[in-house]
């Protein structure tokens, strides 16, 4: 079964400060990889994915990911935290189970951007 | 992306007692999803919702307990029955866009408590 890992569960960062957020993978074949964040009382909403290409994936609010088959990682990043991204943000993988799609979600990691 | 609508937003339900949750959708989709997010925790799959079939449960979860009904390609109920505290949690529902490279986008969800 496919999975990822977010080893943890709160990152700390000052604002203006690069930020990551990390995750990695387990996958058998090529991995469909997802970032959602979710802010408080609201539902998820998508930031980006990888499919293919480019290991470098750039998606909403500034927000981009680094795809390392190597590390087997993907993790979250922008160039100058701010105080709005403060949120808490998944990662997740493509799996295809009983004939169709589904996203296996991680265990969350609560970022918090400090002033 | 479909824009996704949940009702109710938020309840309080006593213990033993049933709740449908709605999910609308303002564009037609082939696959809809929900999600469960107990407090404090990631998302987990209940069930695939396909129009014209039974839904799909995941493991874990029973028809008895989330009954889910798919009338037409816009909209879903899940349905939380005999409720017990430990079914607080936001529960969300969610549809795949037509690329089908797994992103799924996700409505505000539904936070229950249950007392």
């Amino acid at each position: 079964a496919q999975s990822v890992a977010q080893p943890e569960d709160q990152v700390n960062v000052a604002e203006g400060n690069p930020l990551t957020v990390k995750c990695t993978y387990s996958v058998s074949g090529n991995p469909y990889l997802f970032w959602y964040v979710q802010y408080p009382n609201r539902g998820l909403q998508f930031l980006l994915k990888y499919i293919t290409g480019d290991n470098l994936v750039k998606g909403s609010y500034g927000f981009e990911a680094e795809f390392n088959k190597s590390q087997t990682s993907f993790h979250l990043k922008k160039p100058s935290a701010l105080v709005s991204d403060s949120a808490l943000y998944f990662c997740a993988v493509r799996e295809n189970s009983g004939g169709y799609n589904k996203l296996i979600f991680g265990a969350g990691t609560r970022l918090a951007v400090h002033p | 992306s479909a824009v996704i609508s949940q009702k109710p937003s938020r309840d309080i339900c006593q213990r033993g007692t049933s709740l449908t949750i709605q999910c609308q959708v303002d564009s037609q989709v082939t696959m809809m999803f929900w999600y469960r997010q107990q407090p404090g925790q990631s998302l987990t799959l209940i069930a695939t919702a396909n129009q014209g079939s039974e839904a799909t449960y995941e493991s874990g979860f029973v028809i008895d307990k989330f009954p889910i009904s798919r009338p037409n390609l816009t909209f879903s109920t899940l349905t939380v029955s005999n409720m017990s505290p430990e079914d607080s949690s936001i529960y969300l529902c969610s549809d795949r866009p037509a690329s089908n490279t797994g992103e799924l986008f996700f409505g505000e969800g539904s936070r229950l408590t249950v007392l």
